[in-house]
């Protein structure tokens, strides 16, 4: 079945530490995102790619980093930077061809990952 | 600046009492408004794309309807698997232009 992949589902950070968080999709789709997710917040975006070798900061980009080298994979490096990444972690994948085609675009989500720094 | 207010932010009901949820919007030149369902530690899971003033769809106990101002999300005789977080999100402007994501109603529903 087609879909997106996130890895890990749990993660425990030290402060001062840089961790990786994987999104991995089959759904042949060219656009994918990065949210972040806070206890009675919105979804807020951090970064997000129309296509490999190239990516846009979102609202919250500061202390993150993205790469976008193939079009499967989008991983998120969360940096000593970030000042509070305790949260929890959501990609998601969009065709381009549907967006063009309906005029708005449909995301599909992964399962999530939960970042916690101890 | 695009703008989703939700309301209210959680909603408790009883087994079969039917209710509405609120999205409210601000959005230049609309593209589509979108209802997400969200169970606790899981991703949203896409429920209806609304894209004009008028249009409604629903699925199975769940109505969606679209005004110039504001969506309601009517749940009909709910069960207690309904119990989510339902979010609401607008996508306007042109080109590949990024969703709005409200901050969600939390709905309970007790057997």
């Amino acid at each position: 079945d087609g879909g997106i992949t996130q890895s890990p589902k749990y993660l425990f950070r030290k402060e001062g530490q840089n961790v990786t968080l994987s999104c991995e999709q089959n759904l042949n789709h060219d656009a994918m995102y990065w949210y972040r997710q806070d206890p009675g917040q919105g979804l807020r975006l951090i970064y997000y790619s129309q296509i490999v070798n190239d990516f846009q900061k979102g609202d919250i980009a500061e202390g993150y980093s993205v790469s976008r080298e193939k079009k499967e994979s989008f991983p998120l490096t969360v940096t000593s930077a970030q000042k509070n990444p305790t949260a929890f972690y959501l990609c998601a994948s969009i065709s381009r061809t549907g967006a063009l085609s309906s005029g708005a675009n449909v995301l599909t989500f992964g399962a999530g990952s939960r970042l916690t720094v101890l | 600046e695009d703008q989703v207010t939700q309301s209210p932010e959680a909603l408790r009901l009883q087994e079969g009492e039917s209710s509405s949820l609120n999205c409210s919007y601000t959005v230049s030149g609309l593209r589509g408004l979108f209802w997400y369902r969200q169970d606790p530690g899981k991703g949203p899971e896409f429920l209806f794309t609304l894209y004009s003033a008028g249009e409604e769809k629903e699925k199975e106990r769940l109505k969606a309807t679209l005004t110039k101002k504001e969506s309601f999300l009517h749940i009909t005789a709910p069960k207690p698997e309904d119990s989510a977080t339902y979010l609401c999100a607008v996508q306007g402007g042109s080109g590949y232009s990024t969703l709005t994501f409200g901050k969600g109603t939390m709905l309970l529903v007790s057997p």
